[in-house]
């Protein structure tokens, strides 16, 4: 069964430092996203991209944030200068379209030291 | 905007006992319904989804869910439960229309599943 591959698993990194989280989503899906879930905390939304540009974000997705599909297979979080805060665990998650599931990687667990 | 609550942060249950897991959701319009499950250490795995058509609706690994509009519920339920279901379950909600397809997660239910 197709997959969405997330690497690394874990990072470790000083604050302040930029991190780039990295996805390849399933190839036939259109509709790619990025979600957060600190630790015993809920699954939070943090931006969808379709078509090469963002279709939503939400508060969280500030401008420490950026989206890229460099190469029409990757798709990439950047965190520019990170904070303490931004530990969490990051899921990828792409789909066909609406009436969807929505498969989500394994994640990447961000550890802000 | 639209939202989903999960009553009960954690469920016990026997083997071999009913599951019930709550979920009710508000939306202006009657949205598309998920649940998934989150093993330990793991992703997001899709249980079930409602987006039309019948109301009971059948996932993987035994569960089903009923979407009822008049008591805005998809309650997971599942007859018999097997020590590989402890996990946490999330539903989460999608308007049917426009906001850019995002999912909105409920708080999560840890389920425990006892001999």
């Amino acid at each position: 069964e197709p997959e969405v591959t997330q690497t690394p698993s874990h990072q470790v990194t000083q604050m302040g430092q930029e991190v780039i989280l990295r996805c390849v989503p399933i190839s036939n899906h259109l509709y790619f996203y990025w979600y957060r879930q600190i630790l015993g905390q809920k699954v939070e939304f943090l931006v969808s991209f379709y078509n090469n540009e963002i279709s939503e974000k939400s508060e969280i997705f500030d401008d420490q944030f950026s989206v890229e599909r460099p190469d029409g297979s990757n798709f990439t979080l950047k965190i520019r200068s990170t904070k303490l805060e931004d530990s969490a665990m990051y899921f990828c998650a792409s789909t066909e379209g609406s009436v969807y599931g929505y498969t989500f990687g394994s994640g990447t667990r961000l550890t802000v030291v | 905007a639209q939202s989903v609550t999960q009553l009960g942060s954690h469920v016990s249950v026997s083997e071999g006992a009913l599951v019930l897991l709550r979920c009710n959701y508000s939306s202006s319009v009657p949205p598309y319904l998920f649940w998934y499950v989150q093993y330990p250490n793991q992703g997001l795995q899709l249980l079930l989804k409602y987006t039309t058509g019948a109301t009971l609706v059948k996932g993987i690994n035994g569960f089903e869910a009923e979407f009822k509009k008049s008591e805005t519920s998809f309650h997971l339920t599942k007859p018999s439960a097997h020590m590989s279901d402890a996990a946490e379950y999330f539903c989460a909600v999608r308007k049917v229309t426009g906001g850019g397809n995002k999912l909105t997660f409920g708080t999560g239910t840890q389920l425990k599943v006892e001999l």
